[in-house]
């Protein structure tokens, strides 16, 4: 089985351009979630989404950043008129439906998209 | 909300010897995951292992092992018998609930282990 694939794994801009970030989870994981890593720092939630929806964005910043998560395709994050604070790894994890409890839904992440802004 | 700590930077091993990779929580909840994920240079975050706070027995993964006190509030990673691919940095989470079935997780500043030989 294919793990969580992202693409591209390294991704350069200059200030003002877009950043497409794609995610296409494990396959039969409807849960998908998007963490950005500042260097030498952990990981920080972002947004979480199901096939469609939106359920979590509270670790969006309010401008510039959206996500998606169509019913067919994989899960995009977009970075509109990127900015240097914006240079960092993204990561995406996959979970599959909730039905074990709340605990043990691991996350299962992909390998991280790394965007430098010039 | 929860909260994750690593007060270990970085840590030095000699090959071959146990290492214990600290990790201290807080929390509210009464029931509770936490989680231990490695990432190499290569940048990928790798799951090692989890424990459940109603686990009655601490988690074991092949070499890896958590340390887990409840009362201390601690979930401590044990790597035994380390090998040179083990030189990384290793980061220990919790999860905190968005709805039935989800959960964000929570991470700590992570700690960077280097294997010598």
């Amino acid at each position: 089985n294919a793990g969580v694939m992202q693409n591209p794994r390294h991704l350069v801009r200059r200030r003002g351009q877009e950043a497409r970030l794609r995610c296409s989870p494990v396959k039969g994981h409807s849960h998908v979630y998007w963490y950005r890593q500042l260097p030498e720092e952990g990981l920080k939630f972002m947004v979480y989404l199901q096939k469609e929806n939106i359920i979590d964005e509270s670790g969006m910043p309010k401008e510039r950043f959206s996500a998606e998560f169509p019913k067919e395709g994989p899960s995009i994050l977009r970075i509109q008129q990127v900015v240097r604070g914006d240079s960092a790894a993204y990561f995406c994890a996959s979970s599959p439906p909730g039905g074990l409890g709340l605990a043990k839904n691991i996350q299962y992440f992909g390998a991280g998209t790394r965007l430098s802004v010039l | 909300a929860q909260k994750i700590t690593q007060t270990q930077p970085g840590m030095f091993v000699q090959e071959k010897e146990a290492v214990t990779l600290d990790c201290t929580y807080d929390t509210s909840d009464q029931s509770y995951g936490l989680f231990w994920y490695k990432q190499p240079s290569s940048g990928e975050m790798i799951f090692l292992i989890y424990q459940g706070s109603y686990d009655e027995q601490n988690a074991t993964e092949g070499r890896y092992s958590l340390n887990f006190q409840k009362a201390r509030k601690s979930a401590n990673l044990v790597i035994s018998a380390s090998q040179l691919g083990d030189s990384a940095m290793y980061f220990c989470a919790m999860g905190e609930r968005i709805i039935q079935g989800a959960q964000k997780l929570v991470f700590g500043q992570g700690t960077r282990l280097t294997i010598n030989p």
